[in-house]
């Protein structure tokens, strides 16, 4: 069991750039979710997949916003014409759909827009 | 919104047991209580999890409730890294979209 891994672990980027975070789920894991966790609050849902569709998406993900699982494995999050406002730690979690779907999560990645 | 209610903090001693509570009393009945901790700059770290029964697992123990409107989660021996942020979340197990909705949680430290 390697974990859910992220890539890259932290990023610095000026505001208006296009940033992209990549996600590998636990092997065989087709469930894959994505949260963001700024300062002193909890993760907050983005959106969910299972296996490469994309099945719900929270409000707090604008349209700069897009997370793709092209082939049902790796997933990537691609924030376009970032703004400050967009820092933080972007988390990925897997899950298998069978037993108890304990969610498993990843080390996160960090963004800071300057 | 959480559906769960617990302290912003607590403190205990290293050795020790820590026994953090957790009130979640509109749970529906098939809806199950996790924990998950938080060390300081990883990601969250699923512990355990419950429906009705008590259960215990090598990290920790998990007292329910019979009425199931309040839990808590029990590290027999707290060390040093057992210091975090710990969160408890209701949820039905078995549905990939419900995701899990995290509140603020209890910071614990672990004071030697």
């Amino acid at each position: 069991d390697t974990g859910v891994s992220q890539d890259p672990r932290h990023k610095i980027t000026k505001r208006g750039q296009n940033v992209t975070f990549r996600c590998d789920p636990i092997s065989e894991h087709n469930r894959l979710y994505w949260y963001r966790q700024t300062l002193g609050q909890g993760p907050e849902f983005l959106t969910y997949f299972q296996n490469e569709a994309q099945l719900e998406k929270s409000r707090l993900l604008s349209d700069r916003f897009s997370a793709e699982r092209p082939k049902g494995s790796f997933s990537t999050l691609e924030i376009q014409r970032t703004e400050q406002g967009d820092s933080a730690m972007y988390l990925c979690a897997s899950s298998l759909d069978v037993g108890g779907n304990t969610i498993y999560f990843g080390e996160g990645s960090w963004l800071t827009v300057v | 919104d959480a559906k769960t209610t617990q302290p912003p903090s607590m403190d205990c001693a290293e050795g020790r047991a820590a026994n953090l509570p957790c009130n979640h009393s509109t749970i529906s009945g098939n809806e199950y209580v996790y924990w998950y901790r938080q060390i300081h700059s990883q990601g969250p770290q699923y512990i355990i999890h419950g429906l009705k029964n008590n259960e215990t697992n090598e990290m920790a123990s998990l007292i329910i409730t019979e009425d199931r409107k309040s839990s808590t989660l029990i590290l027999p021996h707290a060390t040093l890294r057992d210091t975090a942020v710990y969160y408890c979340i209701v949820r039905v197990a078995h549905s990939g979209n419900t995701p899990l909705v995290f509140g603020k949680g209890t910071r614990l430290s672990v004071i030697a």
